[in-house]
Parts: structure tokens; C-alpha cells; sequence
């Protein structure tokens, strides 16, 4: 059973720039949830992903977007990025109903 | 608006003993209760979880205990290893919008000295 995974691990941008980080959910999940998290702060709700759609959504702008593929991998996609969207972004798997969710090792953000 | 508070950053503890997290939510929604371990550079790992209708749920040297009149949650760690030293985040779940959601608090970092 193969676990969370992120790519890329690391990535620098320039403030205005779009970019977008990619995810494979663990096997026999179907449901994808994408988090922010900041330094010092824990990890704060983005949206989540089931049947290619989003079904939720937390407090953040419409230039953070995403997709899920019919194999329930996912991205994240964030445009005209901004300095303080420097930060960690974890993706979660989960079985849609189940409450524990695993997560990737993440994405270290840096826009410049 | 902090649904859920990790009111320690930080805990010491010696190896051997106990180590005692704590939790606090604000939501009555929540039905789901989650500890998670963080080592710098790598995602959360899950630890233990437990249920809005349970009170205590045991895996091995983890116990988290809910008490839902309190809205607080613990994590018990016993006996604590060098190995425990990590970030610890407890996180609350409910359906909002549609989505199953995990709303975390801010950590709290425990050292576990030798």
C-alpha cells in the first residue's frame, strides 16, 4: 500500500507567479483535502476533493484552486502568488465518511 | 476565531515518564478527535484517534481520553521515549459545507530529555 506523496518537495517563486504543487492520494482513498500551513501555526483547511469535485471549501481566495483525476490524485493551483503565501502545503487522503486522513510530507512554498 | 487551542507550546519531560497533552475546542460539531506527530521536513503522521461517543481509546504507550462535557481532549504518552520528541497537533473533525474537515490547533512541542 503505497502512502501520500507530494512533488515537488521544494519550490521558490516570485511574487505575481502562478504555481501549482501535485499530489498522489494513498491507495484505496478517494477523497483529497489540501492544507496551508504557516510557520509556528498548524495546518489550516484549504478545500477537499471527492469525485473530481470540491465539496468544501475554507477560508481562502478563488486564486487557490485545484483539480482531482479520475486515479484521485490532485493539485493545487495558486495564482498571483503573494509573499505570505509562503508556507508548507500538505496534502491529505482519506476514505470519504472515515475520519482519520495521512497526509504527504508536503510542499515548502517560498515566494520571493 | 481559534476552534481548537493547544494552550502549551511547549513540554519538557524525562524519559520514562509520562507525558500529558492537552486540547481544548470550542465547537460542538466536532465528532472526531485526531492526534498527529510532526518531525521538521516530514507531514503529519497520524497517531490515535477517538470518537465523540467514546471517552478513551488506547493504542500501545498512546491513550487520548475525551471528556465532551469539558469540549477537552488529552493524549497520554507512557512510558515517554527519546524518540516521542516532536510536535504534536490535535486536530477536531466535522462536515462543514460537505467537506470533512480537520481543524487543527497550534502544536505544541515536546522534548523528551534522556
Amino acid at each position: 500500500e503505497t502512502g501520500v506523496t507530494q512533488s515537488p518537495t521544494h519550490l521558490i517563486k516570485t511574487r505575481g507567479q502562478q504555481v501549482t504543487l501535485r499530489c498522489s492520494s494513498q491507495s484505496g482513498h478517494n477523497t483529497v483535502s489540501w492544507y496551508q500551513q504557516a510557520l509556528g501555526q498548524g495546518p489550516q483547511f484549504i478545500f477537499q476533493y471527492y469525485r473530481e469535485e470540491e465539496n468544501g471549501r475554507g477560508n481562502f481566495p478563488p486564486r487557490f484552486s485545484g483539480l482531482q483525476f479520475p486515479n484521485y490524485s490532485s493539485e493545487l493551483n495558486v495564482n498571483a502568488l503573494e509573499l505570505d503565501d509562503s508556507a508548507l502545503y500538505l496534502c491529505a487522503s482519506s476514505r470519504q465518511g472515515l475520519g482519520e486522513a495521512f497526509f504527504g510530507q508536503g510542499t515548502r512554498l517560498t515566494v520571493v | 476565531d481559534q476552534q481548537v487551542k493547544q494552550n502549551s507550546p511547549s513540554l519538557s519531560v524525562q524519559e520514562g515518564r509520562i507525558s500529558i497533552l492537552n486540547c481544548d475546542y470550542t465547537n460542538s460539531m466536532f465528532d472526531y478527535f485526531l492526534w498527529y506527530k510532526k518531525y521538521p521536513a516530514e507531514g503529519p503522521t497520524f497517531l490515535i484517534s477517538i470518537s465523540s461517543i467514546k471517552d478513551k481509546n488506547e493504542d500501545g504507550r498512546f491513550t487520548v481520553f475525551l471528556n465532551k462535557s469539558a469540549k477537552h481532549l488529552s493524549l497520554h504518552i507512557v512510558p515517554s521515549q527519546p524518540g516521542d520528541s516532536a510536535v504534536y497537533f490535535c486536530a477536531a473533525s466535522a462536515v462543514f459545507q460537505g467537506a470533512q474537515k480537520l481543524v487543527f490547533g497550534q502544536g505544541t512541542r515536546l522534548t523528551i530529555n534522556p
